[in-house]
């Protein structure tokens, strides 16, 4: 499967502990994004990558959420100090520099519950 | 603002109809991308089909074709022939030129097809 892969798929954590979340995107896209999504909502962007450049975060990403994105590859969201309002879906998507279309590819999602 | 809306909260309709789902944006931007993305109850977001601000004609996608009225800022889905399997939740996302390739979406339509 050459799709872009998010792992864990679910995450049942209690409040206060760090969780971290890692997206494999498709091997020949430089662009990666993660978005957050809440239930009946539409998809929030959090932040984007170019190869391992951090080049945009949301004012939605507070200081406790982090994302790395070493040598370019795999990405990871590391969310600290956890709370209930984090429960949320957390997706990943990527997608090449080509100019037309440009359609984002999208992982399963990773589902976070905060207890 | 809303940069994208859309109005229809939920949809029932019957099988082998035909349906649209309407999604109107905002932006000032001259060049931008318009996306429909499928959600089913998976999570997984899958995207359909992609209109440009400049495409003179209105994107097709075998049973989706996308109408899309600039002056009216309106990109609405249309779906031929629905089936059982159409059943799902329907996101409208925009692309705007300077974002970073970063979607804006709509809360989304669930579409409900009945047999």
């Amino acid at each position: 499967d050459t799709g872009v892969s998010q792992d864990p798929r679910h995450k049942i954590t209690k409040r206060g502990q760090n969780v971290t979340f890692r997206c494999d995107p498709i091997s020949e896209h430089n662009r990666l994004y993660w978005y957050r999504q809440t239930l009946g909502q539409g998809p929030e962007f959090l932040t984007y990558f170019q190869n391992e450049a951090q080049l945009e975060k949301s004012r939605l990403l507070s200081d406790r959420f982090s994302a790395e994105r070493p040598k370019g590859s795999f990405s990871t969201l590391e969310i600290q100090r956890t709370e209930q309002g984090d429960s949320a879906m957390y997706l990943c998507a990527s997608t090449s520099g080509a100019l037309t279309g440009n359609e984002q590819f999208f992982g399963p999602g990773t589902r976070l519950t905060v207890l | 603002a809303q940069k994208i809306t859309q109005t229809q909260p939920g949809m029932f309709v019957q099988e082998k109809e035909a349906v649209t789902l309407d999604c109107t944006y905002d932006t000032s931007d001259q060049s931008y991308g318009l996306f429909w993305y499928k959600q089913p109850s998976s999570g997984e977001m899958i995207f359909l089909i992609y209109q440009g601000s400049y495409d003179e004609q209105n994107a097709t996608e075998g049973r989706y074709s996308l109408n899309f009225q600039k002056a009216r800022k309106s990109a609405n889905l249309v779906i031929s022939a629905s089936h059982l399997g159409d059943s799902a939740m329907y996101f409208c996302a925009m692309r705007e030129v300077d974002s970073n390739y970063q979607l804006i979406w709509g809360a989304g339509t669930k579409l409900i097809i009945k047999p």
